[in-house]
């Protein structure tokens, strides 16, 4: 089975500061891997989405690596921003269309 | 796109009582996922289908859950004789299957379930 964990699991940082979040998978045969972001008490919204035959993908001050083969993620995030102030999960699928396999998460705060 | 609704936002019930969620997808989206949330944890799959097909199934679905999509649109998720242990907030997923290669997933905000 599948096993997806985010480290930290929680971050506080001083606004405008950049920021790494990491996400590590124990099975390396991923179809892709979606980093979302969670505000309390809301659903998930969909950040970024990596292929496996990807390497990076980049939405505005975020940006987030894959490195399969060593079954690690990380979404960079430049700039932070008190709006940045959210739960970050990743998840990975294993086959096109079946079930993602959801990290626990890293809340983080950013600090005025 | 009106994105994914969900309905209730939030519902409280008592121990053994039937509760059932609806799940309205992106028009045009053809699979759809349930998923479950405790506080502090990330989403648990439970079931998705393929319009109305439901492909699969985790071992967190037992017997008392049951899970619809008739005609492959809005889906339900009935629970039965609730337990205080299925209090979590229930999530419902799309995505345009075969249609996105990328197979990218979109949430509505989810049912809270309070079981008292």
């Amino acid at each position: 089975k599948q096993e997806v964990t985010q480290i930290p699991a929680a971050l506080s940082v001083p606004e405008g500061e950049n920021l790494v979040l990491n996400c590590s998978f124990t099975d390396s045969a991923i179809y892709n891997l979606q980093w979302f972001r969670q505000d309390p008490g809301k659903g998930l919204t969909s950040l970024l989405l990596i292929q496996s035959s990807q390497r990076e993908q980049t939405s505005g001050r975020l940006n987030a690596s894959l490195d399969k083969s060593s079954g690690r993620s990380t979404l960079y995030i430049a700039a932070s921003q008190p709006g940045d102030s959210a739960t970050y999960l990743c998840a990975v699928s294993v086959i096109r269309g079946n079930q993602f396999y959801f990290g626990t998460g890293t809340s983080l705060t950013v600090i005025p | 796109d009106t994105g994914v609704s969900q309905d209730p936002r939030h519902k409280i019930t008592k121990r053994g009582q039937n509760v059932t969620f609806r799940c309205d997808p992106i028009s045009e989206h053809n699979r759809l996922y349930w998923y479950r949330q405790t506080l502090g944890q990330g989403p648990e799959f439970l079931t998705y289908f393929q319009n109305e097909a439901q492909l699969e199934k985790s071992r967190l679905l037992s017997d008392r859950f049951s899970a619809e999509r008739p005609k492959g649109s809005f889906s339900t998720l009935e629970i039965q004789r609730t337990e205080q242990g299925d209090s979590a907030m229930y999530l419902c997923a799309s995505s345009r299957g075969r249609l996105d290669v990328n197979e990218k997933l979109f949430f509505g905000s989810g049912t809270q379930l309070s079981v008292l």
